[in-house]
């Protein structure tokens, strides 16, 4: 089955700590991309990758990072530098048409 | 700035009733537009969009949208919702954003049907 994995589903991060949501496509698509949602915003980009070893800051990038070092896996890290982490996190690739895939989302809480 | 504006957050209707919800943008070029659902529970998927060609897109489960480019408009329509119509919708444009095509989304209404 082609799709879009994302782990783990529930994530809780301590005061400080960095965590890394992973995000995995088997589409063979080369965009990805990481949205962050939160309840009456909408989808806001964080970061997205055109292709491998590239990636670009989308409109809120303060607090994350990201890398691209396989086609396949684009993981975002949650940096201390995040001061409001606790959202619902989506991972998409953006396949022919433009059309985005979606995987089922990380929500990440603080403790 | 570009933005994208849906003007419900919320809409409640019963079954049988008709369903529109707005979509406007604000962005002078050339634009694809996109309807997006997310089901309780399920990955966020697309409904329906619209390239080129007829203004008036048929998407899957019923739903359609009108593109009206001198209103920037991409309004959803669905003549009769269902019970499992109950979720939530986004709409986007795809737009030329800092010399990169990017997707703009609404912040989403969330739509309930009363059975």
């Amino acid at each position: 089955d082609g799709g879009i994995t994302q782990s783990p589903k529930y994530l809780f991060r301590k005061e400080g700590q960095n965590v890394t949501l992973s995000c995995e496509q088997n589409l063979n698509h080369d965009a990805m991309y990481w949205y962050r949602q939160d309840p009456g915003q909408g989808l806001r980009l964080i970061y997205y990758s055109q292709i491998v070893n590239d990636f670009q800051k989308g409109d809120i990038a303060e607090g994350y990072s990201v890398s691209r070092e396989k086609k396949e896996s684009f993981p975002l890290t949650v940096t201390s530098a995040q001061k409001n982490p606790t959202a619902f996190y989506l991972c998409a690739s953006k396949g022919v048409g433009e059309t985005q895939y979606f995987g089922p989302g990380t929500r990440l809480l603080v403790l | 700035a570009q933005s994208v504006s849906q003007h419900n957050h919320h809409v409640i209707l019963s079954e049988a009733a008709s369903l529109e919800l707005g979509c406007n943008y604000s962005y002078g070029g050339t634009v694809n537009l996109f309807w997006y659902v997310q089901y309780p529970g399920q990955h966020l998927q697309l409904l329906l969009k619209y390239f080129s060609g007829d203004p008036l897109v048929k998407g899957i489960k019923g739903f359609e949208a009108e593109f009206i480019k001198s209103k920037f408009s991409f309004n959803l329509r669905k003549p009769s919702v269902q019970w499992s119509d109950t979720a939530e919708y986004f709409c986007a444009v795809n737009a030329l954003w800092d010399s990169n095509y990017q997707l703009i989304w609404g912040a989403g209404t969330k739509l309930i049907i009363k059975p």
